[in-house]
């Protein structure tokens, strides 16, 4: 493993179900987070989380619970999947916690599609 | 309400010429940006970052420009060339946790 893995590529969702999307990275980066991409929106921080233990919310959080039991690891799970939940997700780490002055390194990427 | 925003959705520029993409951010508060550069499919990497200090900061052909008094940030590419055809995405952040990133303007260098 080198930098950012996300599991699954991509995946086809009916609505309704429960969804777990993985991120792993191996940088020991303190910080981590989940962004959706949207055409014309760009990309929204979902959840974040500064160490391993501790969460926060970004700017569109609704439908989505994250947690951090470890520093390697942050899932995103969507707990009843909505069809506006049909998106592209990327994780992404930064060394430090906080914006300044700290690149954020992403994922390749998980494409949802929920029916 | 988009504090990052980027109005130009698409650039073409000739290889060899210059590219420039524009920013504009509402926040004040902002102290850190950032550029990141986006192929199909793959995650974005960054590209180059200035903090509000400055108002310029140049890597290779890259150079991005801060204009505070405007909220206003450009990222200039000279030579453009066929490779640096991606979506680039610029986002700004303060000193929370969270960057606001721009809508993206997709960069066409044609050969």
């Amino acid at each position: 493993i080198a930098g950012i893995t996300q599991a699954p590529t991509s995946q086809i969702l009916a609505a309704g179900r429960r969804m777990t999307l993985r991120c792993t990275q191996d940088m020991r980066h303190n910080a981590m987070y989940w962004y959706r991409q949207d055409l014309g929106l760009g990309l929204r921080l979902i959840h974040y989380s500064n160490t391993a233990g501790t969460t926060g919310k970004g700017e569109v959080p609704d439908g989505y619970s994250v947690s951090r039991a470890n520093t390697d690891d942050f899932p995103l799970t969507l707990a009843s999947a909505v069809p506006s939940q049909t998106s592209v997700y990327f994780c992404a780490s930064s060394r430090l916690a906080g914006s300044s002055y700290n690149e954020q390194f992403f994922g390749p990427g998980t494409r949802l599609t929920v029916l | 309400d988009q504090q990052v925003k980027q109005n130009s959705p698409s650039l073409s520029v000739q290889e060899g010429r210059i590219s420039i993409l524009n920013c504009d951010y509402t926040n004040s508060m902002f102290d850190y940006f950032l550029w990141y550069k986006k192929y199909p499919a793959e995650g974005p990497t960054f590209l180059i970052s200035i903090s509000s200090i400055k108002d310029k900061n140049e890597d290779g052909r890259f150079t991005v420009f801060l204009n505070k008094s405007a909220k206003h940030l450009s990222l200039h590419i000279v030579p453009s060339q066929p490779g640096d055809s991606a979506v680039y995405f610029c986002a700004g952040g303060d000193t929370g946790n969270q960057f606001y990133f721009g809508t993206g303007t997709s960069l066409t260098v044609i050969p």
